[in-house]
């Protein structure tokens, strides 16, 4: 079955460094892969999408990914945190069709230092 | 923007009850999603429903039940409510499109529901 694995449930960075939340895909059939953000106590907002346009997609609050279909990887990288951006980031991917369900990752927390 | 709501944030109920989690969209979606999350388990799909009156089971359909009689509104039922189903409930609704699977989900706020 495909799977999404994110390595790290929880991420710390000082404010101002470099935001990097790892997100691997299972499968070999290129797929659709999306990031979501949640904030606490809230649903899920997609900060950024691949479609198979371009490899790089930038996103939302400043957030890119980079789809690597030989490392079947698509991290999400910030360069400078913010504190707020400390919440929960969900890597999930989805292999189309008419019904195109999400599998999500487990999540990665993200804490940034002051 | 699309609008998706859960009719209550935080429900406190008692074991065996009959549970009632409504959502509804503005977006006039075909497709709706319930999940619940967890801590450590990231989301799973309960339920989904791509029309009205039209069901399908997700990963974990078991002690759940739902209804789409209308197409902006997608409810999940608990028949009998357990401790087990403390959790965190989550409704999506996509747009539709020639190739849906790579419309994003659009998720409402959620509702945190405890059963003692």
């Amino acid at each position: 079955a495909q799977s999404v694995t994110q390595l790290g449930s929880h991420v710390s960075v000082s404010e101002g460094a470099l935001v990097l939340l790892r997100c691997n895909y299972s499968s070999s059939v290129p797929p659709y892969l999306f990031w979501y953000v949640q904030y606490p106590n809230q649903g899920l907002q997609l900060l950024l999408k691949y479609t198979s346009a371009a490899t790089l997609v930038k996103g939302i609050n400043g957030f890119e990914a980079e789809f690597k279909k030989s490392e079947t990887s698509f991290h999400l990288t910030k360069p400078s945190a913010h504190m707020s951006d400390a919440a929960e980031y969900f890597c999930a991917v989805t292999y189309g069709g008419s019904q195109g369900n999400l599998i999500f990752g487990k999540g990665t927390k993200l804490s940034v230092k002051p | 923007d699309v609008k998706v709501t859960q009719s209550s944030r935080y429900l406190v109920k008692r074991t065996g009850e009959k549970v009632f989690l409504e959502c509804v969209q503005d977006m006039d979606h075909e497709n709706m999603f319930w999940y619940r999350q967890d801590p450590g388990l990231g989301l799973r799909l309960i339920y989904f429903s791509y029309d009205v009156k039209m069901k399908e089971k997700g990963d974990i359909p078991e002690g759940y039940s739902v209804s789409r009689e209308k197409k902006e509104r997608f409810s999940l039922i608990l028949e009998s409510a357990s401790t087990n189903q403390t959790s965190m409930y989550l409704c999506a609704s996509r747009p539709p499109g020639q190739w849906e699977g790579n419309q994003p989900q659009h998720f409402g706020d959620g509702t945190r529901l405890s059963i003692l």
